[in-house]
C-alpha cells in the first residue's frame, strides 16, 4: 500500500481568500489525483497532477480556481483559489501505484469557507 | 455512458449476521473492480480489488467481493458483521482505455450500519 498525508487536515476560511493543501506520498507513484466531495457523498474528480508539466483538469473545473502542482513524483499541491462558500468540502488526494494496479487515498482536507 | 451503481443508501444487520452491499456497473471491456471503505472523518481507505483470476476475491478485515461478468456486478459480503464495520462504502470501476488513463468511476456509495 502507499502512506499518504495531507496538509492541513481541516481550516477554516474566508470569503476571496485561497488556501494551498500538500499531499505527500511515502514513495514514488505513476499518477496522482485530487477529488472533492461532499460528506456523505461520492468523490468527484477534479484534476490529474502530472509531473512536470500541466494537470488535467475535469469538466467543470478551471486552472484559474484550482491550480495543481506536481514538482515531483511523490509530492503535489492544490490551491483552492478565491474562495466562496461553496468551495467548502473534503479534498482529497490519492496517488495510482502501478505495480498493485491500485489507487489509494490520502486523509483529507476539510474546508470551511464562510 | 459509463457509469457505477450502488442501489442502497444504506444497509442496516444485526452483529454477526452476513452482509451484502451490492454494486454493478456499465462499463465496456473487462474492468477493473474496486471497493473502499471510508470511516468517519477519514479518507477512502482500499478493502480489496478484482483485475483478472478467480472470481471470489478476499480483502481487508474479512471481507470479501465476488464478480460475476453476466451481471457485470461485484458486490461486496462479509460473513459476520461487526458493529465497527459500520461505515460508508464505495464501489469504483477503473475502465481500461487505449489512453492509459487510471481515472476511477465511483458509486454514489452505500452506509453500512451494523447494531450490536
Amino acid at each position: 500500500s502507499a502512506v499518504i498525508s495531507q496538509k492541513p487536515s481541516r481550516d477554516i476560511c474566508q470569503r476571496g481568500t485561497s488556501l494551498t493543501i500538500q499531499c505527500q506520498v511515502d514513495s514514488q507513484v505513476t499518477m496522482m489525483f485530487w477529488y472533492r466531495q461532499q460528506p456523505g457523498q461520492s468523490l468527484t474528480l477534479i484534476a490529474t497532477a502530472n509531473q512536470g508539466s500541466e494537470a488535467t483538469y475535469e469538466s467543470g473545473f478551471v486552472i484559474d480556481k484550482f491550480p495543481i502542482s506536481r514538482p515531483n513524483l511523490t509530492f503535489s499541491t492544490l490551491t483552492v483559489s478565491n474562495m466562496s462558500p461553496e468551495d467548502s468540502s473534503i479534498y482529497l488526494c490519492s496517488a495510482y501505484r502501478a505495480s498493485e494496479e491500485t489507487q489509494y487515498f490520502g486523509p483529507g482536507t476539510r474546508l470551511l469557507v464562510l | 455512458a459509463q457509469s457505477v451503481a450502488q442501489p442502497e443508501d444504506q444497509v442496516n444487520v444485526a452483529e454477526g449476521n452476513p452482509l451484502t452491499v451490492k454494486c454493478t456497473y456499465s462499463v465496456s471491456g473487462n474492468p477493473y473492480l474496486f471497493w473502499y471503505v471510508q470511516y468517519p472523518n477519514r479518507g477512502l481507505q482500499f478493502l480489496l480489488k478484482y483485475i483478472t483470476g478467480d472470481n471470489l476475491v478476499k480483502g481487508s478485515y474479512g471481507f470479501e467481493a465476488e464478480f460475476n461478468k453476466s451481471q457485470t456486478s461485484f458486490h461486496l459480503k462479509k460473513p459476520s458483521a461487526l458493529v465497527s464495520d459500520s461505515a460508508l462504502y464505495f464501489c469504483a470501476v477503473r475502465p481500461i482505455r487505449m489512453d492509459s488513463s487510471y481515472k476511477l468511476i465511483f458509486g454514489s456509495g452505500t452506509r453500512l450500519l451494523v447494531r450490536p
